[in-house]
């Protein structure tokens, strides 16, 4: 199975100050139709995840566009420009390119 | 888009329980669907099934004890749950795939329902 490994586990951040996290996979994440099934979901406390990127880059509607994803093959980052209250929770990394799926352990954001 | 999950309690292990996804704004016959449990060690897909209805996927951890099935006239999903152990205590989400395809992940995700195995 596909192991998906985040860092840092926790994220202190400064408001208004960039963020970036960092999500490996054990296996190239490129599938046989050509595309990177890496995605990212926020989940604020007490709710339900919400995704936020998918396909390494793509922003889901009504995402801000200070949220950015990139990478390739093993690696990726999601990248906030600058950090805004409601961006407290915990971020995950899933991937969609090989079974069975797998989500990273979560990023936890908050607050300094 | 609404997905309201049903079914959710508390269970002895051994024991069986049904969760159901009540799904509302889209059709169940035009999207994929999955089942993903959260426990204090994070998120796990636990199951899939495709557009068609015909083809469903399981974790490795429930397969042979869960399945995955829908009711399109009712716009239900459903997870049938057998021989619950510990282990599987977790609050269970209902996610909606964009269209006959999971890979890029879930649009919509239910509240989630809560079950707890314990004697």
């Amino acid at each position: 199975d596909v192991v998906m490994t985040q860092s840092p586990l926790s994220l202190p951040v400064t408001l208004g100050q960039p963020a970036s996290i960092s999500c490996r996979s054990s296996q190239s994440l490129v599938y046989s139709d050509g595309n990177t099934y890496l995605n990212w979901f926020h989940q604020r406390p007490g709710q339900s995840p919400r995704r936020l990127i998918y396909k390494v880059s793509n922003r889901d509607s009504g995402v801000p566009d200070r949220f950015s994803g990139s990478g390739s093959g093993t690696d990726f980052t999601l990248k906030i420009s600058r950090v805004e209250a409601e961006d407290v929770g915990i971020y995950y990394c899933m991937q969609g390119t090989h079974w069975p799926w797998s989500f990273g352990q979560g990023t936890k954001v908050e607050i300094k | 888009v609404q997905l309201l999950e049903f079914g959710g309690g508390l269970v002895q292990p051994g024991g069986s329980l049904r969760l159901s996804c009540a799904a509302s704004g889209f059709t169940l016959t035009h999207h994929a669907m999955s089942w993903v449990r959260q426990t204090v060690r994070g998120l796990e897909w636990v199951s899939a099934i495709s557009v068609s209805g015909k083809n469903t996927y399981y974790a490795d951890s429930v397969q042979g004890r869960f399945t995955i099935s829908r009711d399109i006239f009712q716009n239900t999903l459903y997870l049938q749950m057998h021989s619950l152990g510990a282990e599987d205590t977790a609050l269970y989400y209902c996610a909606k795939c964009e269209s006959d395809n999971c890979r890029p992940g879930f649009d919509y995700w239910g509240q989630g329902a809560l079950v707890t195995v314990s004697s």
